[in-house]
């Protein structure tokens, strides 16, 4: 079966510092169409997940510009430029190439 | 703007069926979308159950396909979720999501999300 890895599992940021979240699948993600087939969503506290990035690269509408996705194939990484008070919360990548989709452990991201 | 919501009851019986519904506000379940559901459970963190589209195909998760059936019903913009023999392990927050998208779909948005415990 497919697994999905993230590292690391948590992180402590200090406001304004950057941030990074790797995500790594044991398959490949990218479709032959040229696309890959990764998503990253936030869980912030007390909230159903939101969807933060598509395609791997690829924000979604309201996501703020300090987020960024990366990558190609199995390995793909989350950045924030200057993480804010709200953006704390548990990360999740997801894989939606192969069935069933999947899920990575999370990565829980908080302020110092 | 688009939002989902689950209802159901939060207990069910060990060996009995969990069923939850989703409405859909702000979209049609007749439109291109699939519409799923995951659950979400300490043990297993999160787990895509199933979906389904405006025309009643429906994709399940191989580890779960032999007691699940979702179905919708266009006449109340809603779908719907039926787990049976649940066991303990089936306790979680299940949560219904509209997949979007285009060359793939992806979750967006999110309804809140219902507990359900398996317990006598």
């Amino acid at each position: 079966d497919l697994v999905m890895t993230q590292s690391p599992l948590s992180l402590s940021v200090t406001p304004g510092e950057p941030a990074s979240i790797s995500c790594r699948s044991s398959q490949s993600l990218l479709h032959n169409n040229g696309y890959n087939y990764l998503d990253w969503y936030l869980q912030k506290p007390g909230q159903s997940p939101q969807l933060l990035i598509y395609m791997g690269s690829n924000r979604a509408s309201g996501v703020p510009d300090r987020f960024s996705g990366s990558g190609s194939g199995t390995d793909f990484t989350l950045k924030i430029t200057r993480v804010e008070a709200e953006d704390v919360g548990i990360y999740y990548c997801m894989q939606a190439l192969h069935t069933p989709r999947s899920f990575g452990p999370g990565t829980t991201v908080d302020i110092k | 703007q688009v939002q989902l919501q689950e209802s159901g009851p939060g207990l069910v019986k060990p060996s009995g069926t969990l069923s939850l519904t989703c409405a859909i506000s702000g979209d049609s379940i007749n439109s291109t979308n699939w519409w799923s559901w995951v659950r979400q459970s300490p043990g297993k963190g999160l787990e895509w159950i199933g979906q389904i589209n405006r025309g009643g195909s429906t994709i399940y998760n191989p580890s779960l396909r032999s007691r699940v059936t979702i179905s919708i019903d266009k006449s109340k913009n809603h779908f719907s979720l039926e787990l049976t023999s649940v066991t303990a392990a089936d306790t979680a927050v299940y949560y219904c999501a509209r997949l979007s998208g285009g060359y793939y779909y992806w979750f967006d948005p999110w309804g809140q999300g219902t507990l359900v415990t398996v317990s006598s």
